[in-house]
Parts: structure tokens; sequence; C-alpha cells
């Protein structure tokens, strides 16, 4: 079974501070991708990558940043957090297209 | 149905009826994902079906794909409480930024005893 771990499994910031979200697969998966998950919008793509260095732009980027260290370490950083950006977030690898994306068990953000 | 701006379904049905989900997409696919998300769990797929399949079984699922009306569907026969939980759909693209889903946003099951 392909292994997707998250850390923090939950995270209390205010408004202005600095987060980071990490994110760990040992799938040797070449994709990696990061989401959020909120009430009535399912899963919106933030940022992915398809390997080490690589970051790709997903559909709601704004106040986000990501970074792809080695293959398996995918980070996300909010540098300024906002209110808005309480949510629930997903991480994913995945070795390609027509293959399955396995998530970790996610991080819950709370930002006061 | 599902897809962009429309809001969580809700489905609730008895033990033992049969359930399909709908799903209808915008941008042009070959691939469509099914998810379920168990609740405090991250989602993971359940069958994955393609343009040249127009219809793909596991167990007691079925889904179905139709390029021309931009619509999958996935059907559950005879339902039981542990299929309780949200389902997704999700149509891949691939472009030379490489490959991303993009998920509907989701029917929620609840399979009552």
């Amino acid at each position: 079974e392909a292994a997707v771990t998250q850390s923090p499994r939950n995270k209390v910031t205010v408004t202005g501070g600095n987060v980071t979200l990490s994110c760990r697969q040992t799938n040797s998966h070449n994709y990696m991708y990061w989401y959020r998950q909120d009430t009535g919008h399912g899963l919106r793509l933030i940022h992915y990558s398809y390997g080490a260095g690589n970051l790709q732009i997903g559909d709601v980027p704004d106040g986000y940043k990501a970074t792809r260290t080695t293959q398996e370490d995918f980070f996300l950083l909010l540098e300024l957090a906002s209110p808005s950006q309480t949510s629930l977030y997903f991480c994913a690898s995945s070795s390609g297209d027509q293959d399955t994306q396995y998530f970790g068990p996610g991080t819950r953000l709370l930002v006061l | 149905s599902q897809w962009g701006e429309e809001n969580l379904q809700a489905l609730s049905i008895q033990e033992g009826e049969d359930v399909t989900m709908n799903c209808s997409y915008k941008t042009y696919t070959t691939v469509v994902h099914w998810y379920r998300q168990d609740s405090g769990r991250g989602p993971a797929l359940i069958i994955l079906i393609r343009s040249n399949e127009r219809e793909k079984r596991s167990g007691r699922l079925r889904a179905t794909l139709d390029t021309s009306s931009q619509s999958s569907s996935l059907s559950i026969t005879a339902a039981q409480c542990e299929d309780t939980a949200v389902y997704f759909c999700a149509t891949e693209s691939s472009s030379n930024m490489g490959y991303k889903l993009t998920f509907g946003t989701g029917t929620s099951l609840l399979v009552d005893p």
C-alpha cells in the first residue's frame, strides 16, 4: 500500500502568521499534489510537482507557496496566513497519468 | 449530480437499495476517477474508467463514461452501511505542465440499516 504522511495533523495560527505544512511519500512517485478541501467545493488543487525542484501552479494558488525539496518531500507554505485559508489540506502522490492518486490523512488548519 | 459550482449533493437510502451518482464535467478528458472519502480520512480511489471502456465494473460498483455528453456515473448495487461515504468524481488533464486531476464537489451517501 502506497504511503503518504502529513505533518502536523492539526495546526492553529493567527492572522499574519507563518505556516509550513509537510508531506512525505515513500512510493517513489514523481507527482505530488497539495489540495484544500472546503464544504461545497470538494478538493481544489493548490500546487503540484512532477519532480524534485519542479513546481506547477494549481487552480487556487493565491496566498500559497510550495517547494519540492526531494522526490519524497513536498511542502506548502503560508507566509501571511489569513482566515480564508482555514481549511483541511491534503497531500497526494501519483506515478503519473491514468494512475491512482494516494492521499495522506490531511492537516486541519485554523487561522484565527 | 456534481461539478463546479454545484453544492454538495446528499443522498440517503436504505440498505439493499441500488444507487447511482452522476458527474458532469466541462473540460475534455479521456479518464475519469471515482474516489470515496470516509469520515476523517483522505480520499481513496475506487474505480478508474477510460474513454475506450464506456463501462467498468468492480464488485458491486459500476462506472460509466460518455465522452460525447461529458458525463460519468457511479452505481452501487445492493448498498451496505459500509458504503456510507462521500464520493467524488475527478477528471484527468495532461499538458506540458504535467498531469493533474480536477475534482467534482462530491456526493454524500448515507446508507441506513
